[in-house]
C-alpha cells in the first residue's frame, strides 16, 4: 500500500514561492511504471491537476498550462520524495495542493492535502 | 482539453434509495472515465476506473457504465457513509481532466 506524506507551509505571502514536500512510502519515485503529480483544489477552479514527474529511463515533467510558466516539479531519490515549487503565487493561488501518484491516467493514491493561504 | 461536466451539481436522497449521477465529456474518452468519492476534510478517494471497474474495496453497490462521452455513477441504495461529493475525471485525451463534482446531500 502507497503512502503519501506531505509537508510544507500552510501560508504564502504573495509574489513568494510556495513549496511543498511529498515523502512515498511503499513505492519509489523512479518507478517506471506510475507518475508523481500534484493536483490543487478550490471552490472556484475545482480539482485542477498541475503537473507531474516521472522516470521511464530518464527523468520527465509535464506542466498544466494555467501554471507552466511558474511551476517546477523535482524528484529526489536520495529521500524517495517530490517536490512543487509554484513561484510568484498570488491570492487565485490559495488552495488544498495534493500529491497524488497516477498509475495509467487514474489517480489511484492521495496525500492527505496542505491547505496553502496566500496572504500577506 | 476535454471538458467533463457532472450533473445535477446537487443530488439530494434518502437513505436506502438509489442515487444516478451524470457526467459528460465535451469529446469522447471511450472507456477511460473514474469516479472518486470525496468527504469533507479528506482527499478524494478512487472508486471507479475503466468506467466500470470497481477499485479494491469498495461495496458492489456502487457501479458504473457508459462509453464515449456519458457516463453514469449508480449507488443502489444509499447508506450514511455515502453522503458526499463525486467528481468523474477523464484519463483518454491528454491533459486529464476533472468534472466539477456532484455532492449528494441527504433528503
Amino acid at each position: 500500500q502507497v503512502q503519501l506524506q506531505q509537508s510544507g507551509p500552510g501560508l504564502v505571502k504573495p509574489s513568494q514561492t510556495l513549496s511543498l514536500t511529498c515523502a512515498i512510502s511503499g513505492n519509489t519515485v523512479s518507478s517506471n511504471s506510475v507518475t508523481w503529480n500534484w493536483v490543487r483544489q478550490s471552490p472556484t477552479r475545482g480539482l485542477e491537476w498541475l503537473g507531474r514527474t516521472y522516470y521511464r529511463s530518464k527523468w520527465s515533467n509535464d506542466y498544466a498550462e494555467s501554471v507552466k510558466s511558474r511551476i517546477t516539479i523535482n524528484p529526489d531519490t536520495s529521500k524517495n520524495q517530490f517536490s512543487l515549487q509554484l513561484k510568484s503565487v498570488t491570492p487565485e493561488d490559495t488552495a488544498v495542493y495534493y500529491c497524488v501518484e497516477v498509475i495509467s491516467g487514474i489517480f489511484v493514491y492521495w496525500g492527505q492535502g496542505t491547505v496553502v493561504a496566500v496572504s500577506s | 482539453e476535454t471538458v467533463m461536466t457532472q450533473s445535477p451539481a446537487t443530488l439530494s436522497v434518502s437513505p436506502g434509495e438509489r442515487a444516478t449521477l451524470s457526467c459528460r465529456a465535451s469529446q469522447s474518452v471511450s472507456s477511460n472515465l473514474a469516479w472518486y468519492q470525496q468527504k469533507p476534510g479528506q482527499a478524494p478517494r478512487l472508486l471507479i476506473s475503466g468506467t466500470s471497474t470497481r477499485a479494491t474495496g469498495i461495496p458492489a453497490r456502487f457501479s458504473g457504465s457508459g462509453s464515449g462521452t456519458e457516463f453514469t455513477l449508480t449507488i443502489s441504495s444509499l447508506q450514511s457513509e455515502d453522503f458526499a461529493v463525486y467528481y468523474c475525471q477523464q484519463y483518454n485525451n491528454w491533459p486529464w481532466t476533472f468534472g466539477q463534482g456532484t455532492k449528494v446531500e441527504i433528503k
